[in-house]
């Protein structure tokens, strides 16, 4: 079964607005922890924002925040303000409590992202 | 130099050829990972590997033979390829047990298999 659920294959956003990416995810553990990366054509993951299943405020990192509502199960990445370089791949990930001796994350299929001059 | 650092780059191999790929990682962490990016698929985990010891292996093909000689260098051995081994290989780090740490990737090698 999927854990990690990014519905939307495609984005475009207007320079200078903010936008909204979805990620769901999916598990019975009450301790997780919940990823955002960013790849650019380049092929590297550039890790964005974390936020903790036990965090009781919203994640915020600069331009980026996630949008975090656990009855829901999903965490979504804001990006306000939009800048030309942040067209690029969005990659939602979780990691598990029960995945704690390994660290290993779990991927959605990732949100592309263009930004419009 | 600092992060994860995966060579080469780019490979094209043919289906009989042996290869390896390197990564090498300087942030003294203890866990390395490899992750396998086909297009229009979510990264596949492959295999982890924590202080040394191999601790995940995701039902990959024998033609991909990991290698972890110390906890800074991780090989991924690869003989007898297929055409559908094509895909961007990732190779990460982080340190397990400190539970909002990130997993730190390196740039990637991207492999063709002709």
């Amino acid at each position: 079964a999927q854990k990690i659920t990014q519905t939307q294959p495609g984005m475009f956003v207007q320079e200078k607005e903010a936008v909204t990416l979805d990620c769901t995810y999916d598990t019975s553990d009450p301790s997780y922890g919940l990823f955002w990366y960013k790849q650019p054509s380049s092929g590297e993951m550039i890790f964005l924002i974390y936020q903790g299943s036990y965090d009781q405020q919203n994640a915020t990192e600069g331009r980026y925040s996630l949008n975090f509502q656990k009855a829901r199960k999903s965490a979504n990445l804001v990006i306000s303000a939009s800048q030309l370089g942040d067209s690029a791949m969005y990659f939602c990930a979780m990691r598990e409590k029960g995945s704690s001796n390994t660290g290993k994350l779990i991927f959605g299929q990732g949100t592309t992202l263009q930004v419009k001059p | 130099e600092t992060g994860v650092t995966q060579t080469p780059r780019h490979l094209v191999m043919g289906m009989t050829n042996k290869k390896s790929l390197k990564c090498e990682q300087h942030l003294g962490h203890n866990a390395m990972y490899w992750y396998k990016q086909s297009a229009k698929k979510p990264l596949e985990l492959m295999f982890v590997y924590s202080l040394e010891e191999r601790v995940e292996n995701n039902s990959v093909p024998s033609r991909f033979s990991p290698e972890c000689p110390n906890s800074s260098h991780l090989f991924l051995h690869l003989h007898t390829l297929q055409p559908e081994d094509s895909a961007l290989y990732l190779c990460a780090s982080s340190q397990p047990g400190q539970y909002n740490s990130p997993l730190h990737f390196g740039n990637g090698t991207r492999l063709t298999v002709t």
